[in-house]
């Protein structure tokens, strides 16, 4: 069991410009989520997959914002447009289909400059 | 996303004492509750869950849980210094989990 694993840990852009971040769950794990947590703050749910299908965006997520888990292994998230506000640092965490436990990666820290 | 409400911090206590957090919910409907420890510039960790109303012990930690008045704490027995962290608590919404904004806990050796 290797964890969750996040990849870039630290990108830099520029406003306007868009990144994409992977993440890969624990092996046997179904369930991936994203989060993003600013700070101070505790991280907030953006939106899940069950295998492929992803079951739930969240209302905060605008449209620049888009995730994809084409195999039902790895997922990508995607921000378009960059905007200062989102810098911020992207969790994923993932868990066994009927468990509640989620696992995190060490994510993503994004900065917008 | 529910509400989720901690203590605000930070809290500090010399080492050997009990910490203790507090977290409150909104959603009479919860029903798992979580404890994530996170250290600066890291990400969560997930240190205990509870389910049942009562108490969960795992080595210095114990989750208490009271679903009557939607209340989750988290006694932290014979702190030690790298016990200094964020403490988030966790709430399942449906599968996901809505967090509070987090107790910073300091102990000073």
């Amino acid at each position: 069991d290797t964890g969750v694993s996040q990849d870039p840990r630290h990108k830099i852009t520029k406003r306007g410009q868009n990144v994409t971040f992977r993440c890969d769950p624990i092996s046997e794990h179904n369930r991936l989520y994203w989060y993003r947590q600013t700070l101070g703050q505790g991280p907030e749910f953006l939106t899940y997959f069950q295998n492929e299908a992803q079951l739930e965006k969240s209302r905060l997520l605008s449209d620049r914002f888009s995730a994809e888990r084409p195999k039902g292994s790895f997922s990508t998230l995607e921000i378009q447009r960059t905007e200062q506000g989102d810098s911020a640092m992207y969790l994923c965490a993932s868990s066994l289909q009927g468990d509640y436990e989620q696992y995190f990666g060490p994510g993503t820290r994004l900065t917008v400059t | 996303q529910k509400e989720v409400e901690q203590n605000s911090g930070p809290l500090s206590v010399p080492e050997g004492a009990i910490a203790s957090l507090n977290c409150t919910y909104s959603d009479r409907g919860s029903q798992s509750f979580f404890w994530y420890r996170q250290y600066s510039g890291k990400s969560p960790e997930l240190i205990m869950f509870i389910y049942s109303n009562g108490d969960k012990e795992d080595g210095r930690f114990t989750a208490q849980l009271n679903k009557a008045s939607q209340y989750v704490s988290l006694l932290i027995r014979d702190s030690q210094p790298s016990d200094s962290a964020t403490y988030l608590c966790a709430v399942n919404d449906d599968y996901k989990l809505s967090f509070g904004a987090g107790t910073t806990v300091t102990v000073r050796a």
